[in-house]
């Protein structure tokens, strides 16, 4: 499979504590971006990488979240002292050009 | 920020009818709208792309139209099948900004 992938597909965690999601891109594709999606809501931007550089983030992206792209290439996002409002599908999509494709997601559910 | 709004929520066509969603937008600087489509548990997948110097493109049963001075495009399904039964999002954006104003999307229904 060629496309976007991402790691876990699920993860339920207590709140408070940190979890870290793994993306790995279309491997000829040097932007990588992670949205987050709720019920009913169409995906938000939450930051964006060119090659290893993270470029752009949202003012959703609060300080509890992190991202590296330390090779360019595969991409962590990470949550720290999670909250019940970071349950979410996490979604990451790549692109060389316009078309940014996704992967599958991350579901996190914090109890 | 840039922000897209789609109507109508839901749409229910028989098969066979045509669907058409329409997406506005406020950002004049946006040049780059997709349109995806989600189905229950799986990722969005983008099944159509218009750039700002064009004002329609087809694709065998959709198509997708720009009209800049309104701020508004559209996504048509023609012919439409079960299986075009789904979430469907729009989004703008322009090159260089890189990221994405998704719409809240569409829940279009196809009653066999």
């Amino acid at each position: 499979d060629t496309g976007v992938s991402q790691d876990p597909r699920h993860k339920i965690t207590k709140r408070g504590q940190n979890v870290t999601f793994r993306c790995d891109p279309i491997s000829e594709h040097n932007r990588l971006y992670w949205y987050r999606q709720t019920l009913g809501q169409g995906p938000e931007f939450l930051t964006y990488f060119q090659n290893e550089a993270q470029l752009e983030k949202s003012r959703l992206l609060s300080d509890r979240f992190s991202a590296e792209r330390p090779k360019g290439s595969f991409s962590t996002l990470e949550i720290q002292r999670t909250e019940q409002g970071d349950s979410a599908m996490y979604l990451c999509a790549s692109s060389s050009d316009y078309e940014q494709y996704f992967g599958p997601g991350t579901r996190l559910t914090v109890t | 920020g840039e922000n897209v709004e789609q109507h109508p929520s839901t749409l229910s066509v028989q098969e066979g009818d045509s669907a058409v969603i329409k997406c506005t937008y406020s950002d004049s600087a946006s040049n780059y709208f997709p349109w995806y489509k989600q189905e229950l548990g799986k990722r969005p997948q983008l099944i159509i792309d218009i750039r700002s110097n064009v004002g329609e493109k087809k694709d065998q049963r959709i198509a997708v139209t720009l009209n800049k001075t309104a701020k508004h495009f559209s996504l048509h399904i023609t012919e439409t099948q079960p299986e075009d039964s789904a979430v469907y999002f729009c989004a703008a954006g322009y090159y260089g900004n890189n990221r994405l104003a998704f719409g809240k999307g569409n829940q279009v229904v196809v009653i066999p």
